[in-house]
């Protein structure tokens, strides 16, 4: 089986960074996906890893380490639109049986 | 258009009757899953369809719950004599699935609200 682990809430200041942690434990590893959404919309795709190490991608960078079972999202320079939830999922064999974690409400204040 | 989309995009409905979810998919997007996401809470995966091969139905909470979907088009999730729990929003995604069973990016559609009286 699969499960996943984010802290619930996190809060942080208007230019400064934060990194959302998550912890999964499945019995195989197809990939760990982040995704951002908004309140009150779907989920988009943020980031991707299958392989150990840091994957930058403009302000957000998402780290996996496998042995550890670990990912976290690093959210650099916030903006107020960053406040969201982000979610960190993982897919099973062939894509079925897909896990979401509980997701990680991020509210950036001014 | 380019996207998924979904229909209708909120559901009001009296406690026992039976609903029917549309999801129209990315085109030529292989695979496709449905979630159920109640207030506050997180993605429940319920079903997932890849091609023409059987669905996994893991996630379906109960028998009330059933999706169809005919090819690699159109799905509909039905919930029958439905109850308040059943109250959430209910998200389709597709992906094209690429080749070797390597998931790919999925992409969500707007959702369908389903409120129960």
């Amino acid at each position: 089986g699969q499960n996943i682990d984010q802290p619930t809430e996190m809060t942080a200041t208007e230019g400064a960074i934060v990194q959302i942690n998550c912890t999964y434990q499945t019995s195989g590893f197809n990939g760990l996906f982040w995704y951002q959404q908004h309140a009150g919309e779907a989920p988009t795709f943020l980031s991707y890893n299958v392989l150990d190490g840091l994957e930058e991608k403009g302000r957000f960078s998402s780290f996996l380490s496998r042995s550890k079972g670990y990912s976290y999202l690093l959210l650099k320079e916030l903006q107020m639109k960053d406040s969201a939830s982000y979610l960190c999922a993982v897919p099973g064999n062939y894509g079925q049986n897909f896990v979401f974690g509980p997701g990680t409400r991020l509210s950036v204040l001014p | 258009g380019a996207g998924v989309s979904q229909s209708p995009s909120n559901k009001v409905t009296e406690k026992g009757k039976d609903v029917e979810l549309r999801c129209d998919p990315i085109s030529g997007h292989t695979a496709l899953y449905w979630y159920r996401q109640r207030l506050g809470q997180g993605l429940e995966f319920l079903i997932y369809f890849q091609g023409n091969s059987a669905p996994d139905k893991s996630g379906l909470p109960s028998d009330r719950f059933s999706a169809e979907r005919t090819g690699e088009s159109v799905s509909t999730l039905t919930i029958q004599r439905t109850q308040q729990e059943d109250s959430a929003v209910y998200l389709c995604a597709s992906s094209p699935q690429l080749a070797g069973g390597v998931t790919d990016t999925q992409y969500f559609g707007p959702g369908t609200r389903l409120t129960v009286l």
